[in-house]
């Protein structure tokens, strides 16, 4: 069974700083998938990332995937409170040229504060 | 605009009147899935589709049925509802394979509150 954990669950960051967010899966998969939620609202896709080493960047946000490590990262850049929001990874282990049913992480609940 | 409507999107309701969830999609997309939301268990997969008369059960599926008729439509009902289905609700789509353009990425709806009394 696909296990995904993202760390941490709660973040609680200062404007300006930088951090990030991690994301482990528990199976060989090269295609991972970022999305954003904010509190009552849909869930936003962020980042698809289908290959290993593939890096994307949107402003403050840059995800990377590692699939030997299993392991993908979410780097925030000089928070601002914007990016106040819940974070989900999520991973399809199917391989080929089929897509399959993603399994998500628990979800990070990042909070930017002045 | 490329979407995926649910319907209704606030709902409150008594234990035992059966209601339905509707689900549309406009990209022609090939897998649809239902999706709970409750506080502290993050999202959890109800059922899924992988094609027109084809759904499967996902890690959450008792109390609710589906069914996949046209490939554009996906509803969820709850037969006999109970207030342990209290919960936001998530109707979700995507491309299947990468040879019409797809990534696998998730499109998701506004979402559905649903309330069960």
């Amino acid at each position: 069974e696909l296990k995904v954990e993202q760390n941490p669950l709660f973040l609680s960051m200062q404007e300006g700083k930088n951090y990030t967010i991690y994301c482990n899966y528990s199976t060989t998969s090269d295609r991972l998938y970022w999305y954003r939620q904010d509190p009552g609202k849909s869930l936003e896709s962020l980042f698809v990332l289908l290959s290993n080493g593939a890096v994307k960047q949107e402003g403050r946000l840059m995800a990377s995937l590692d699939t030997k490590a299993r392991l993908s990262t979410l780097h925030i850049t000089a928070a601002v409170h914007d990016l106040s929001a819940t974070y989900f990874c999520a991973v399809d282990p199917a391989g080929g040229t089929s897509y399959g049913k993603l399994t998500f992480g628990q979800g990070t609940i990042l909070t930017v504060h002045p | 605009e490329a979407q995926v409507t649910q319907n209704p999107r606030y709902l409150i309701t008594v234990t035992g009147k059966k209601l339905t969830v509707t689900c549309s999609q406009n990209m022609n997309h090939e897998y649809m899935s239902w999706y709970r939301q409750d506080p502290g268990l993050g999202l959890r997969q109800i059922y899924y589709s992988m094609n027109v008369e084809v759904t499967d059960k996902g890690d959450v599926p008792e109390g609710y049925k589906v069914s996949r008729k046209e490939k554009r439509n996906f509803p969820l009902i709850l037969e006999s509802p109970s207030p342990n289905q209290t919960s936001l609700y998530f109707c979700a789509s995507s491309h299947l394979t990468s040879g019409i353009g797809g990534t696998g990425e998730l499109f998701f709806g506004e979402g559905s509150r649903l309330t069960v009394l």
